[in-house]
Formats: C-alpha cells, structure tokens, sequence
C-alpha cells in the first residue's frame, strides 16, 4: 500500500479537464510544498510534470497545473489530448529520514 | 541534457545480490543528486536512495525500510551510479530506475527507462 492515496483511473473526452488528487497526511503532503507529479507511459522514462506544488518544468504544457489544499494535492489537465494518455504519480517530500514517499498511481485513459 | 541508461542482470536468484549501473551522459556525476527509485509489477514507486558527490558518509541517504541492505557508489572516471541490493527475495521484483534530484529537493527532474530485475531460483 502506498503511503500516498490516488484514484486508481480518471477518464475525460478530448478537450475536457480532469483532475487527479493525491491525499497524504501531515507528516508529507500537508506540511512540505514539496509535491511533484510524474507523468509515465509504460516502457518509457518518468516525466517531471510539476514540482514544489505548482511549478512546471520548461517544457511542460501549461495544460498542466498543481495545487494544495490541507493534506491533498492535486493534478489537473485541461484541454485533454490523446497523448496525455498515461500513468500519472504524485510525490512529496516527508523529512529528511524517509525523504519521498509516493503515490500508488492513477490510469488517466483520454475517451 | 542530462541522459541516463540503467544496466544490469535481469534475472537474480534469491539470497543473492542485486548489481545495477546508471550510465550518465550530457552531465558530470560530481555535479547532481543521484537516486534509485523502483517499481514492483502491479504497485506504485518506491525511492531507494540517493547520493551526491563525493559519496561520504553526510552525502547519501537510504530508504529506512532498505537501509540494512542497500549500498550506493559514484565512479566519476565512469561517470556512473550503482546500486547494490542484498539477500534479495522475490519482492525485491521490480523495474529500477535511476534519476536525478531537482535543484531545491523533493522531485526527480532526468529519469532513465528502467531495467527489470527478476528474482528466481
């Protein structure tokens, strides 16, 4: 079980949004801005989507974005397209012992 | 940018060592933060471990749950990162990335594909 929660899968239309949450507690989620997003197609390398909460890599559509409220972190994608497709994780900083701890992973499919 | 490829057996059989590499290129090992991170079939990730230039004792950190068996190296002649796992079991199954630490903490900004590591007699 992973210490992070997420929906199991999320599905949308292309050109609708969605938004994945991630619940974690007050030891991770709800005390660090440290939560990052990770998009995965199977086979293929992890790709940073978004860290510290809100901040997008270069590079990364601004179809993206993050936010925070309490203990639960969320994903949300606009303007869903084909290839947004993927696993998606989410991650937070949890202290300096156990450093990281992640969520088990949502399926988005794109209808 | 910085590229990473992992290496290694995949197939290892139980009480033994597990052995993987991560080959940089397009950057310096002596100038990111390191980490494993793996997958086992059907679960989420889990971060191993990390460590940063030049490998002393204060520059890396293990898993506590992992810390008993993992050890962590750089060869910046190679411009590589490994990864030791001992005493492995069937759990220890998983597809094992490695991956940098964004500048700040917290996230992991290059990954590579990963290599499968199967634990069987």
């Amino acid at each position: 079980q992973s210490a992070l929660t997420q929906p199991a899968s999320v599905s949308g239309s292309p050109g609708q949004s969605i938004t994945i949450s991630c619940t974690g507690t007050s030891s991770d989620v709800g005390t660090y801005n440290l939560v990052s997003w990770y998009q995965h197609h199977p086979g293929k390398a992890p790709k940073l989507m978004i860290y510290e909460v809100t901040e997008r890599p270069s590079g990364v559509s601004n179809r993206f974005s993050g936010s925070k409220s309490g203990n639960t972190a969320s994903l949300t994608i606009s303007g869903l397209q084909a290839e947004d497709e993927a696993d998606y994780y989410c991650c937070s900083y949890a202290g300096s012992i156990t450093y990281v701890v992640f969520g088990g992973g949502t399926k988005l499919t794109v209808l | 940018q910085v590229q990473l490829q992992e290496s290694g057996p995949g197939l290892v059989k139980p009480s033994e060592t597990l052995s993987l590499t991560c080959a940089v290129s397009g950057g310096s090992i002596s100038s990111y933060y390191w980490s494993w991170i793996r997958q086992s079939p059907g679960k989420g990730l889990e971060w191993i471990g990390y460590m940063h230039y030049p490998g002393t004792t204060g520059n890396y950190n293990y898993n506590p749950s992992l810390k008993s068996r993992v050890t962590l190296s750089l060869d910046t002649s190679m411009n590589q990162f490994s990864l030791e796992l001992s005493s492995v079991t069937a759990a220890d199954t998983a597809v094992y990335y490695c991956a940098t630490i964004k500048t700040g903490g917290g996230a992991f900004d290059y990954w590579g594909q990963g290599t499968l590591v199967t634990v069987s007699s």
